[in-house]
């Protein structure tokens, strides 16, 4: 049962615009949001998160938006860089659960193209 | 941060054998968590690793299939036992801080 889903699997942006990537979550446990950024034969790497308190969180290019309602995180990266390409994963955790467990999503492919 | 060595990056392995994996973490930590990305799909937990006493494992693991060792607060490893083809995964080490995960480098199993 996938509580966490990314329904694209890739996306490809022109080098400058904005990327755009989505989550929607099942499970109203959630609370806690992250987005992870995977490089080829290197472990994810922590992008930004989001507490369920808030609608917004933005760290330098990165903006992460919460829609509770709707159960729907986004990721926004502007200006998209060739270093962004990636693979990109959304994770959720629940105020019942341990710190350390995450339900993840199947991950975004980003290819910044110039 | 934490910084997480994990080794071997990569192997191939027989069906029937068992690989462990190892996890070396540059602080003390009391829960190491193991995780698993099968091609093309998302990071499932495996087992929580607490030192001193018995893994906690995720619903469809293992013991037997996956023994989990945690001899001290820096380190642990991870035992694909009696290996298959649908073993073939990537394997990662993580630890908490900081209100993130923070993985190690992964293991590159493929299974014949």
């Amino acid at each position: 049962d996938q509580q966490v889903k990314q329904n694209s699997p890739s996306l490809s942006v022109q080098e400058g615009r904005i990327s755009i990537l989505n989550c929607d979550y099942t499970n109203s446990m959630f609370d806690y949001f992250l987005w992870y950024k995977k490089y080829p034969a290197e472990g994810p790497t922590f992008l930004i998160s989001i507490s369920s308190i808030k609608d917004k969180n933005e760290d330098g290019r990165f903006t992460v938006f919460l829609n509770k309602s709707a159960k729907h995180l986004s990721l926004h990266i502007v200006p998209s860089q060739p270093g962004d390409s990636a693979v990109y994963f959304c994770a959720a955790s629940a105020r019942t659960d341990s710190w350390g467990k995450l339900q993840f999503g199947a991950g975004t492919q980003v290819v910044v193209t110039p | 941060s934490a910084v997480i060595s994990q080794k071997p990056s990569r192997d191939i392995c027989q069906r029937g054998t068992s690989l462990t994996i190892q996890c070396q973490v540059d602080s003390q930590v009391t829960m190491m968590f193991w995780y698993r990305q099968q091609p093309g799909q998302s990071l499932t937990l495996i087992a929580t690793a607490n030192q001193g006493s018995e893994a906690t494992y995720e619903s469809g693991f293992v013991i037997d299939k996956f023994p989990i060792s945690r001899p001290n607060l820096t380190f642990s490893t991870l035992t694909v036992s009696n290996m298959s083809p649908e073993d073939s995964s990537i394997y990662l080490c993580s630890v908490w801080g900081g209100e993130k995960l923070f993985f190690g480098s992964g293991t590159q199993l493929s299974v014949l």
